[in-house]
């Protein structure tokens, strides 16, 4: 059982490039978020999905896309990459079902995926 | 407006002596909340969590945190710090949108650990 896994963990952009981060879970979780983590400022959500083939805008999805496709993966991209997306992004998922591990509603966090864009 | 205010951006304790860290939490209805430690370098690791029921919440690694309707607060304790919880610590909310929650972060408190 890996939890959440983030690939890549590290990757450095020219500004224009673009990405795509990938997320899994393997706990057959139901929700899955995107967050960045930047200095000082706490984790902020980009976006979300509640279910396979859902997605939602978080706080702050500006020049962000994602696609749920299974619903194990969740895929966010960046299309034309700036600098300001040089961030630390995390990826967490959850269930609303009771495990047999006794996890409930609480969100699991990948390792991270630091991205430096220049 | 939903937020989390961790007052204390560094602490600094003894390796023995006791710790608590704030934070206060504005939402309108009763709250999810959590407290999670980030290693440097690492992800994060939820070391407790609030839903309802008893407030005085126990967690992982010896921490515990207290629900305060009134005070608007959880703040995290332990009564004997050890060198290995030197980490950054967050305070969460956990606020309810359509059929899930999102997690509202506080900025963080850096726990330093003199031995």
């Amino acid at each position: 059982n890996a939890g959440v896994t983030q690939t890549p963990k590290f990757r450095v952009l020219k500004t224009g490039q673009s990405m795509t981060l990938l997320c899994a879970q393997d706990m057959n979780h139901e929700y899955m978020y995107w967050y960045r983590q930047d200095p000082g400022m706490g984790l902020r959500l980009i976006h979300y999905s509640v279910g396979e083939g859902t997605t939602a805008k978080g706080e702050v999805p500006d020049g962000y896309n994602v696609s749920r496709l299974k619903k194990q993966n969740f895929l966010l991209g960046l299309e034309s990459a700036a600098p300001s997306q040089t961030s630390v992004y995390f990826c967490a998922s959850y269930s609303t079902l009771r495990t047999s591990g006794g996890s409930y509603r609480e969100q699991y966090f990948g390792p991270g995926t630091r991205l430096t864009v220049t | 407006a939903q937020s989390v205010t961790q007052p204390d951006i560094h602490i600094t304790v003894s390796e023995g002596a006791s710790l608590e860290l704030r934070c206060n939490y504005s939402y309108g209805a009763t709250p999810y909340l959590f407290w999670y430690v980030q290693s440097p370098g690492q992800g994060l690791q939820l070391l407790l969590k609030y839903f309802s029921g008893d407030t005085l919440v126990q967690g992982i690694k010896g921490f515990e945190a207290e629900f305060k309707r009134s005070q608007s607060s959880f703040n995290l304790r332990k009564p004997s710090v050890h060198w290995s919880d030197a980490a950054e610590y967050f305070c969460a909310v956990g606020a309810r949108m359509d059929s899930s929650y999102k997690l509202i972060f506080g900025s963080g408190t850096r726990l330093l650990v003199r031995p």
